[in-house]
């Protein structure tokens, strides 16, 4: 399975939006809403920030929403904050029932 | 709260067989709600997904890794485990092991990870 495609970084100043997309194939995000997102600072464990496409985990800041449209999900945070600064990692349930991550993006907060 | 635990030799020789444990507190690993599954990620690399099973035994494998490795549960030590053989360098990683709902999603708890590197 290959992984998914994610633009290796992406930057923001306080206070913007800024959107990472994540595409697939019709075998895993395309055809499934099981696409979620994961944030992981350095020398963490990953955080869980959206599954189910959209679902915000309880504790999970507004600011992180999800969204898809056909083989591309996207992660998009506004309102930046220094805080946001990480690593972020989309995965995807595919149809050979296997998990599939991206090569992960990482953002700045200039 | 549930925590995740992962244990294991933080060394391997090349061609000999990785193992590690991960020990579930503060709830039961036979929860009908969830999966169990290993996650690695090479030094300053990517997320993978190594593979998942369910408490009945059920289990589920990253096809490029699917012929090196086996995922077993062990309900009564509320355990799960990772064997991965014949290792080489490539295997140098951190493994985390985490708890994934159905359709292996929402990875919502992982362990803090241990670090096993492939060397002689």
């Amino acid at each position: 399975q290959s992984a998914l495609t994610q633009p290796a970084s992406v930057s923001g100043s306080p206070g913007q939006s800024i959107t990472i997309s994540c595409t697939g194939t019709s075998s895993d995000v395309g055809g499934y809403n099981y696409v979620s997102w994961y944030q992981q600072h350095p020398g963490k464990a990953p955080k869980l920030m959206i599954y189910d496409v959209s679902t915000r985990p309880s504790g999970v800041s507004n600011r992180f929403s999800g969204s898809k449209s056909g083989n591309t999900a996207s992660l998009t945070i506004s309102g930046l904050q220094a805080e946001d600064e990480a690593d972020y990692y989309c995965s995807s349930y595919t149809s050979s029932i296997t998990v599939v991550f991206g090569g992960g993006t990482r953002l700045t907060v200039l | 709260q549930l925590q995740l635990q992962e244990s294991g030799p933080g060394l391997v020789k090349p061609s000999e067989t990785l193992s590690l444990t991960c020990t579930v507190s503060g709830g039961s690993i036979s929860s009908s709600y969830y999966y169990w599954g290993w996650i690695r990620q090479p030094p300053g690399k990517g997320l993978e997904w190594i593979g998942s099973i369910y408490y009945s035994g059920s289990t589920y494998y990253n096809p490029s890794l699917k012929s090196r490795v086996t995922i077993s549960v062990d309900t009564s030590k509320n355990q799960f485990s990772l064997k991965l053989s014949s290792v080489t360098a490539a295997d140098t990683a951190m493994y985390y092991c985490a708890r994934l709902g159905s359709y292996f999603r929402n990875m919502d708890v992982w362990g803090q990870g241990t670090t096993v590197t492939v060397s002689s």
